[in-house]
């Protein structure tokens, strides 16, 4: 069964770094999507992206980070200069059609960041 | 905000009783979905259930929506120790958002 898959499954690095977290959404989907969990809190959306662009982002995700589609198969976010907040659980998330559908999540990457 | 907010947050039952969540938003909505995350996995989509409809069954599961009350709620039946887990309401209005769900602990 078509899955989506992240990579880092776990990464761990020091403040003012930046980092790249991967993710290669199932095959046919059209939208994709950037959600971040903070141990035990809620699932934070970050950002959406159709078509190569950004359709949607949250307040969360200002200009230290960027997303990007490079190959038409990987979908990638990018932290830039990291903070000791940003550690948390990052989740790619892809959906076929529509905006409205079933989400299909990665198993996430955690960032660890000291 | 525009995201679902679950209650209780916090659920503790034996195996074999009913557990109940409930969600509730603040915004229109096209439909309302559930997601299910294991300790540190990702979110798993449980069932869909839109604007025009007021209930839906999937095996063991049970959803219900009052778009008057801008309600839902999430019935687990005859619930299992492999049902522990958190459990997140999600709408949809410009993009995706999820409440902060329901932690569910079924004790064997």
């Amino acid at each position: 069964e078509p899955e989506v898959t992240q990579t880092p499954s776990h990464q761990v690095t020091q403040m003012g770094q930046e980092v790249i977290l991967r993710c290669v959404p199932i095959s046919n989907h059209l939208y994709f999507y950037w959600y971040r969990q903070i141990l035990g809190q809620k699932v934070e959306f970050l950002v959406s992206f159709y078509n190569n662009e950004i359709s949607e982002k949250s307040e969360i995700f200002d200009d230290q980070f960027s997303v990007e589609r490079p190959d038409g198969s990987n979908f990638t976010l990018k932290i830039r200069s990291t903070k000791l907040e940003d550690s948390a659980m990052y989740f790619c998330a892809s959906m076929p059609t529509g905006r409205t559908g079933e989400l299909f999540f990665g198993e996430g990457s955690r960032l660890t960041v000291l | 905000s525009q995201q679902g907010e679950e209650d209780p947050q916090a659920l503790s039952i034996q195996e074999g009783e009913n557990a109940t969540m409930n969600c509730s938003y603040k915004t229109s909505i096209n439909n309302l979905q559930w997601y299910r995350q294991n300790s540190g996995r990702g979110l798993v989509h449980l069932i869909l259930i839109r604007s025009n409809e007021r209930e839906k069954h999937s095996g063991r599961l049970r959803v219900t929506l009052d778009t008057s009350k801008k309600s839902s709620s999430l019935l687990i039946t005859a619930s299992r120790a492999a049902d522990t887990a958190s459990y997140f309401c999600a709408t949809f209005v410009n993009d995706m958002r999820f409440g902060a769900g329901t932690r569910l602990t079924v004790k064997p």
